[in-house]
């Protein structure tokens, strides 16, 4: 299995302020053949189901605040949240959809400061 | 509109058997794959398997295999997951998935189905 793994676990940024959510894959999830890194991010609030983000990396999903950008490739990637709302206190969740089965990352709690 | 709805919160015995139910609507059932997540209480999430419902092929993540069986009706578009033996362990809220464009990522998701298994 690919393992995935967020850091850091919790992060606390003040309102305005850049909050940076990292994922480290065991092995490449870039396809080659199509250029694609196969990695999901997704939001899931207190109560609610996960909410898809951003795909392949770093496209975002219609809906979603240009404030939020995915970046990276091979095994390191990133969320960024370039200036934190309220609306944004979540749990943050990276997944790879390379290889079965489909494993995510522990989760990375965003809280405010 | 795409919609998956689950069925409603349970509450089970230990050794019990059940089946728990995802709808699919707004969108051909047939040509998306879905998948099931677990969330266990205060915990992250945990991919579970999928199935193609066009042709029925199922794949599970090994700590699921032989736990839990992944199955559809494509006729009523409804997707399910049963357990033959329910444990304690077993509680916590399941979410179907579905997958975008074959082996894509997991873009509507049900509103999640909580299952207590407690003596």
């Amino acid at each position: 299995d690919i393992v995935m793994t967020q850091s850091p676990d919790s992060l606390a940024v003040s309102l305005g302020e850049r909050a940076t959510i990292n994922c480290k894959s065991s092995q490449n999830v870039l396809y080659s053949s199509n250029n694609k890194n196969y990695l999901a991010w997704y939001q899931q609030k207190p109560g609610q189901p996960p909410r898809l983000l951003i795909s392949w990396a770093s496209a975002r999903e219609s809906g979603v605040p240009e404030r939020f950008s995915g970046s990276g490739s091979g095994t390191d990637f990133a969320l960024t949240i370039s200036s934190l709302q309220a609306e944004d206190v979540a749990v943050y969740y990276c997944q790879q959809y390379y290889s079965i089965p489909y494993t995510f990352g522990q989760g990375t709690k965003l809280e405010i400061k | 509109e795409v919609q998956l709805v689950q069925s409603g919160a349970e509450v089970k015995k230990p050794g019990e058997s059940l089946r728990i139910s995802c709808k699919g609507s707004g969108y051909s059932f047939t040509d998306f794959w879905f998948a099931w997540v677990r969330q266990m209480p205060g915990k992250g999430l945990e991919w579970m398997g999928l199935m193609d419902p066009g042709d029925s092929d199922t794949r599970y993540s090994p700590s699921f295999q032989g736990q839990v069986t992944i199955s559809a009706d494509k006729s009523i578009s409804t997707a399910y997951l049963q357990w033959s033996s329910l444990k304690a362990s077993d509680s916590a809220v399941y979410y179907c998935a579905r997958l975008r464009a074959g082996n894509g990522p997991l873009d509507y998701w049900g509103q999640g189905t909580l299952v207590t298994v407690s003596s």
